[in-house]
């Protein structure tokens, strides 16, 4: 299987700043990489596919990146209501796995 | 929109069978999507679990593949999870999800204790 190493395991930042997380996969994926928001009592919300493609309805203020082994998630201006889990999932080799998720709290 | 609704029992015993139904509307589950299953921890690590194409075909995942079935009902657009030998370690919420790649529709989830 390939192993997701996501990092951090959670963050703390103000409103207005701008937050990185990772993911590092444990081979080459070829960009087949999403990311997906856990709010607290909620099911996950896809936020990016295909490393880079924004889902529908998604704020701008997201954004994915990376290529290879090495993948980010980056939320420009933080907003109250980005609190939440973030974590990242593979699909280029069956089974999908997933990162351990980040934790995203205001400061 | 795709809905996703998931039911079944929230408390099974060490050794029984797990079964969940994943009731879908806003879109006929034999008209594209792979149907998945995948199930959060405590520790919140998640897990892949597997899949009924819209055609009907199955994937699961290798560490629960003797274990594991998917099965569906077309007439009330519902596919079904059953894992079998169920220990205190298959408790977790279980979630239904769309599946293209990655999971564009998810249930509200489930959450499954396993106990005596």
């Amino acid at each position: 299987d390939i192993q997701m190493t996501q990092s951090p395991a959670s963050l703390s930042a103000s409103l207005g700043e701008t937050v990185t997380i990772e993911c590092r996969a444990s081979e080459d994926i070829y960009s087949n990489l999403a990311w997906y928001q856990q709010k607290p009592g909620n099911s996950p919300q896809l936020l990016i596919y295909d490393a880079n493609s924004l889902a529908d309805g998604v704020p701008s203020r997201f954004s994915g990146s990376g290529s290879g082994t090495q993948y980010s998630l980056k939320i420009n201006s933080l907003q109250s209501e980005d609190v939440a889990s973030y974590f990242c999932q593979q699909y280029n080799n069956y089974p999908d796995t997933f990162g351990a998720g980040t934790k995203l709290e205001l400061k | 929109e795709i809905q996703l609704q998931e039911s079944g029992p929230g408390l099974v015993k060490p050794s029984q069978s797990l079964s969940l139904t994943c009731s879908v509307t806003g879109y006929t589950i034999t008209s594209g999507y792979d149907w998945s299953w995948i199930r959060k921890f405590p520790g919140n690590k998640m897990e892949w679990m597997g899949y009924i194409s819209y055609s009907g075909s199955t994937n699961y995942n290798p560490s629960l593949k003797s274990r594991i079935s998917i099965t569906r009902d077309t007439s009330k657009n519902q596919f079904f999870l059953q894992l079998n030998s169920v220990t205190t370690e298959d408790t977790a919420t279980y979630y239904c999800a769309s599946r293209i790649w990655y999971f564009d529709f998810w249930g509200p989830g489930t959450m499954v204790t396993v106990s005596s």
